[in-house]
C-alpha cells in the first residue's frame, strides 16, 4: 500500500539553526499538508500546498517557515530558524484530489531544539 | 468557533471488555468526520470516513457511528493490540481543506 515517508525520523538542532524536514508525500495526491504535535497536545494544522502555492496556512506558519515541492516528489518544510518552542514532531499528510478524501500522514520527524 | 472535543480523555478497558469512545463537534457544516488510530511515536492512522448523520462503517472490532453532533467509535471484546490513541477529526463543509482535529482518546486494552 502507498504511504507517505518522511526523513530524518529525528532531527536535532540548535536555537537559531536552520532544518529541512522531507517528505514524499503519495504519487497521485493533489493536497499537501504540514502539521505539527507538541508532546501530548493536539495535532495543529500548520500549512496546506495545492498546484505549488500554499493554499492556507494557520497562525503558527509564521515567515520563521516556508514549503516547497521542488520537483515532482518531494515536498518540504524549513524552519529558517529553529526556536525551542519548534520542538515537536512534525508530519506530513496528503490526500486526493476528492473533496471528501481522507489525509493520509507519514510517520513524522521528531525535532529537538537545544 | 469549529471546535471538536473527545472523550474521555483515557480509558483503560480490560481484555474483552467493550466500550465507546465519543467525538463531539461543533461546526458550521459538516462535510466529513474521519476517525484516526495513532500509535506513540507514529503518524494517525487513516481507520474511517463518515460523511451524513446515521451512518455506520465497521472494519473488525471497530464500528464507527455518526449523528448531527456526534461521533462514537464502538469497540467490542478489544484486544491489547487495539492499545492506542484514537483521533478524530472533522472536515467542514464551506473549507475541504481544513482539519479539525480532537485531543483523542488514549485507549489502554490490558490482557
Amino acid at each position: 500500500e502507498p504511504e507517505v515517508t518522511q526523513t530524518p525520523s529525528h532531527q536535532v538542532t540548535q536555537m537559531g539553526q536552520e532544518v529541512i524536514l522531507r517528505c514524499v508525500p503519495i504519487s497521485n495526491h493533489l493536497y499537501f499538508y504540514w502539521y505539527r504535535q507538541i508532546l501530548g497536545q493536539k495535532v495543529e494544522f500548520l500549512v496546506s500546498f495545492y498546484n505549488n502555492e500554499i493554499s492556507e496556512k494557520s497562525e503558527i506558519f509564521d515567515d520563521q517557515f516556508s514549503v516547497e515541492r521542488p520537483d515532482g516528489s518531494n515536498f518540504t518544510l524549513k524552519i529558517r530558524s529553529t526556536k525551542l518552542e519548534d520542538s515537536a514532531m512534525y508530519f506530513c499528510a496528503s490526500r486526493q484530489g476528492s473533496y471528501n478524501s481522507p489525509l493520509h500522514f507519514g510517520n513524522g520527524t521528531r525535532l529537538t531544539v537545544t | 468557533e469549529d471546535q471538536v472535543t473527545q472523550s474521555p480523555e483515557a480509558l483503560r478497558l480490560q481484555e474483552g471488555e467493550s466500550s465507546s469512545l465519543n467525538c463531539s463537534y461543533t461546526v458550521s457544516g459538516l462535510r466529513g468526520l474521519f476517525w484516526y488510530r495513532q500509535d506513540p511515536g507514529k503518524g494517525p492512522e487513516f481507520l474511517f470516513t463518515l460523511y451524513s448523520a446515521g451512518e455506520e462503517k465497521e472494519k473488525e472490532r471497530l464500528k464507527a457511528t455518526l449523528t448531527k453532533k456526534e461521533s462514537f467509535l464502538h469497540i467490542t471484546a478489544p484486544k491489547p493490540e487495539d492499545s492506542a490513541t484514537y483521533l478524530c477529526a472533522v472536515q467542514v463543509r464551506d473549507n475541504f481543506n481544513k482539519f479539525y482535529f480532537g485531543s483523542g482518546t488514549k485507549l489502554n486494552v490490558k490482557p
